[in-house]
């Protein structure tokens, strides 16, 4: 089952920090957190494993909250490059090392 | 991080025509590739999992026999639409397996096939 992100989409102004939420209702073995240009690959940015950890990417961050299984993106003092489209993947423990990713989030940066 | 190529970025075919798309670990060597297929503005569906050496695992209602898949070495693996018609249009992700024990995949930069 697919995991949810919200919001769908963000429109921020240079220097504004965002939080983009992946929720999902399957026992999370670990998040990961990818970014996506149009037409481009999604980028790695960081992965979370069980147990609730707090992972920082510049000025990118992230939490993972196992009871929830509920994982928060931070930007923050946003710049123009971070704009794009975020996605969530996510593994349990039955899904043999597939990650099922969530609908995105569109972040839009303005100068 | 790690670098995966694939190639071609884009083709254009007809009706009826084979495609064969091929994706790279360049520095180093993925015992698991992944295919996804990409919708426009949808998110990531993968479409299977392709082992080194064995037979690739394929997702609940996606053909193997449409797409047929080929990971003969460590570091290369092959999807092949085969008899393409334009439904099958749209954007081909693969992504290779970095890490076993953290399951970090990265990414190629995609294929988009467009069928006449």
């Amino acid at each position: 089952q697919q995991p949810v992100q919200s919001p769908q989409a963000v429109i921020l102004r240079e220097g504004e920090d965002a939080v983009i939420n992946c929720s999902s209702s399957k026992a999370l073995y670990s998040v990961h957190w990818y970014r996506q240009k149009h037409g481009e690959a999604p980028v790695f940015l960081m992965i979370l494993l069980k147990g609730g950890e707090q992972k920082g990417h510049e000025k990118i961050s992230a939490s993972f909250n196992e009871k929830k299984q509920q994982s928060s993106l931070y930007l923050t003092a946003s710049q123009l490059s971070y704009s794009g489209t975020y996605f969530c993947g996510t593994r349990d423990s039955a899904s043999y090392g597939k990650l099922t990713f969530g609908q995105g989030t569109i972040l839009t940066v303005h100068p | 991080g790690a670098v995966v190529s694939q190639h071609p970025s884009r083709v254009i075919c007809k009706s009826g025509t084979s495609v064969k798309i091929e994706c790279r670990s360049l520095d180093f060597q993925a015992t698991t590739m992944f295919w996804y297929r990409q919708f426009p503005k949808q998110s990531l569906m993968l479409m299977a999992t392709s082992n080194e050496g064995s037979k690739a695992t394929y997702e609940q209602g996606v053909e193997k026999d449409k797409f047929l898949i080929n990971h003969a070495s460590l570091t290369l693996s092959t999807l092949t639409v085969t008899s393409a018609h334009p439904e099958d249009s749209s954007f081909y992700i693969c992504s290779g397996r970095y890490s076993l024990a953290k399951n970090i995949q990265y990414f190629g930069a995609g294929t988009r096939l467009s069928v006449l």
